[in-house]
């Protein structure tokens, strides 16, 4: 049974790009959450999506948007990049209000 | 507002003492709170689970407890090895803020041989 996976695993990006990045949930899994770890601090969240729809969002901005698929899989895309959204970018899933799950993270650098 | 603080930032110890974590919180109005461990670089992996209704949980050599109302949980290692060193998370769910997950920064712990 496969785990939550992330792609990719690294990615290089200038300021100004756009970048998107992948999840696929743990089997039988049907939320999605994304957290962005800044180094050394813990993980923010950035949006949670359930049935496809973005069910909550933490406080960053519009720059940052999402996708659910109808197989739970998930995007997430950051436009315009900032120097400071140099981070490792975490997936979670989870059922429902359940114990969440994470992804080994896609580890994005901003030059 | 909730916000989670753990303290040490950071800790060293030699092999095979039993040492404790700390995690509070300032909201007791939680859903329940996860203890994780994240090896550099890499993601999470969850190591308990306590639902609000509980008081602790235990696997193998590590034991969390939950005391809500002065809004605090602990992880104690029993025996701690090389292997255990790494990034302690504490992370709290709200019972009225969705499914979002509220982080601390986390322990680096370091179990010297």
């Amino acid at each position: 049974d496969a785990g939550v996976t992330q792609s990719p695993t690294h990615l290089i990006k200038t300021r100004g790009q756009q970048v998107t990045l992948r999840c696929s949930p743990k089997s039988g899994h049907d939320t999605v959450s994304w957290y962005q770890q800044a180094l050394g601090q813990g993980p923010q969240f950035i949006f949670q999506y359930y049935e496809e729809e973005e069910r909550q969002r933490g406080n960053f901005p519009d720059r940052f948007s999402g996708h659910q698929f109808p197989n739970y899989s998930s995007e997430l895309n950051v436009n315009a990049l900032l120097l400071g959204d140099s981070a490792l970018y975490l997936c979670a899933s989870n059922t429902w209000d359940n114990e969440q799950f994470f992804g080994p993270g896609t580890r994005l650098t901003v030059l | 507002k909730q916000e989670v603080t753990q303290i040490p930032a950071a800790l060293s110890v030699p092999e095979g003492e039993n040492l404790v974590l700390n995690c509070s919180f300032t909201d007791s109005a939680i859903y329940n709170l996860q203890w994780f461990r994240q090896d550099p670089g890499k993601g999470l992996t969850s190591l308990l689970l306590i639902q609000s209704s509980q008081r602790e949980q235990t696997s193998g050599r590590l034991n969390a407890s939950l005391d809500k109302s002065s809004g605090r949980s602990t992880l104690y290692i029993a025996a701690s090895q090389p292997g255990d060193s790494a990034t302690y998370l504490c992370a709290v769910k709200g019972n009225n803020q969705g499914g979002k997950l509220i982080f601390g920064q986390g322990t680096e712990l370091s179990v010297k041989p």
